[in-house]
């Protein structure tokens, strides 16, 4: 069975602290391996991630993919207290071009002042 | 462009109602979904389409129907509410190229009493 796994849950930091929030996966026939923000509705497109070691950078953000591991980081540098949301890794698998995606449960991400 | 629209936005049902979500996006994307996500966890795809006239299950279909009569329509029934329907109902479209990505409404929240 297709799963994908996020850690950790849940995070408290302050702001300016950086944060690496992890996303693994075990999939047939991996597509690519997407990060979305979710703040209380829906989820916005943060990075598509399709190639290994390629890191993917916006602004104060930025991911990057393992294919052989089979894992995926985010990674958030001087954090504001606007990135305090829910931070979803979604993977598209499988055979044919139907773009159905598996999501993570979700990191929790909140930054106090 | 108003993106992808979901009517209503919250609602409440009573055990054994029926209902329509309804979800229509004005990009002409061919490729719809539906998911459900349950509080503090990620999406669950209830239902795709790839086009008119075509539509299949995703990983939680039971208790749910779908049709898809035009490109820019995808509505999603629930025939007989349980409480293990109470979730919040997200629809979304893409392109059918691949490497594009989702772009969700903005969810109904349903309540099954």
């Amino acid at each position: 069975e297709d799963k994908v796994v996020q850690s950790p849950l849940s995070l408290v930091v302050h702001e300016g602290d950086t944060v690496t929030l992890n996303c693994s996966y075990e999939v047939t026939n991996f597509r690519s391996l997407l990060w979305y923000k979710q703040e209380k509705k829906a989820p916005t497109f943060l990075f598509m991630l399709t190639s290994s070691g390629i890191e993917k950078k916006s602004g104060r953000l930025s991911s990057i993919l393992d294919k052989k591991e089979l894992f995926s980081i985010l990674n958030i540098t001087a954090t504001q207290t606007g990135d305090s949301a829910v931070y979803l890794c979604a993977v598209e698998a499988g055979s044919g071009n139907t773009g159905k995606l598996i999501f993570g449960q979700g990191t929790t991400l909140q930054v106090k002042p | 462009n108003a993106g992808v629209t979901q009517t209503p936005k919250f609602r409440i049902l009573k055990i054994g109602q029926s209902m329509t979500l309804q979800c229509t996006q004005d990009m002409n994307h061919n490729y719809m979904y539906w998911y459900r996500q349950d509080p503090g966890m990620g999406l669950k795809l209830i239902y795709y389409s790839v086009g008119a006239g075509i539509t299949d299950k995703g990983e939680v279909p039971n208790g749910y129907n779908v049709s898809r009569s035009t490109t820019e329509d995808f509505p999603l029934r629930l025939e007989l509410a349980a409480p293990s329907q109470t979730s919040v109902y997200f629809c979304a479209s893409k392109m059918r190229q691949s490497q594009e990505t989702q772009y969700f409404g903005p969810g109904t929240r349903l309540l099954v009493l």
